[in-house]
């Protein structure tokens, strides 16, 4: 079993739409989560970190739910420019990247 | 600003030749990484270091080697290269401590032949 496991998609959706990821992570013991955005042929880039309590950026939503062990991110209003592959990170001992989702936003 | 420079970003090489991939952030960061991503597998950690001449192992070490003679630089070495090291090499580097953002840099493509 993967330590860190994602959906990997694509989600297509219309422009509006909402989109939530999940990501699932094995290690009871990690401490801090991220979420991070890679566009094509580019670096991850950090889009937010996850707080216990759920933490939101603008149209991005971020919930961390430790007993069941999974983090989720929530987009609302999806714009054409959100089309980028979403990654999650769990922290323990070390950085752990999921495979990462693919979103395609349409016209 | 921060940045995580790689100065090799696309290279081809031949099978057996030693590469060398570079990577300097200005950030005084204590932790620095290498990873490699292929399609479908997601981030790979090959090697990471905690501190200047320090080294340990990620969970693909194999056919690598990392150099770290001061703390701003970080090599990667492929010491005969083959086909199946054929993939994006991404540098980074973060800040020491547990949940410090780890910053990236822009990838070096290296294409094995």
């Amino acid at each position: 079993r993967k330590e860190v496991e994602q959906d990997p998609g694509p989600f297509n959706v219309p422009e509006g739409a909402t989109v939530a990821f999940n990501c699932t992570y094995s290690n009871s013991a990690s401490q801090s989560f991220f979420w991070y955005r890679q566009d094509c042929r580019k670096e991850p880039k950090l889009l937010m970190s996850v707080y216990s309590s759920g933490n939101e950026d603008g149209r991005f939503t971020a919930q961390l739910n430790r007993a069941s062990q999974y983090i989720s991110l929530l987009i609302r209003d999806s714009k054409l420019s959100d089309s980028a592959t979403y990654l999650c990170v769990v922290n323990a001992d070390d950085m752990r990247f999921g495979a990462g989702t693919r979103l395609t936003v349409k016209p | 600003d921060v940045k995580v420079t790689q100065s090799s970003r696309y290279l081809v090489k031949r099978t057996g030749e030693k590469v060398f991939l570079e990577c300097v952030q200005d950030m005084d960061h204590e932790n620095m990484f290498w990873y490699r991503q292929d399609p479908g597998l997601g981030l790979r950690l090959i090697y990471f270091s905690y501190d200047v001449k320090m080294k340990e192992k990620g969970d693909i070490p194999e056919g690598y080697s990392v150099s770290r003679e001061k703390k701003e630089r970080f090599s990667l070495i492929l010491e005969s290269a083959s086909t199946n090291q054929t993939s994006m090499y991404l540098c980074a580097s973060s800040a020491s401590g547990t949940g410090n953002t780890i910053y990236f840099g822009e990838g070096s493509w290296l294409t094995v032949v």
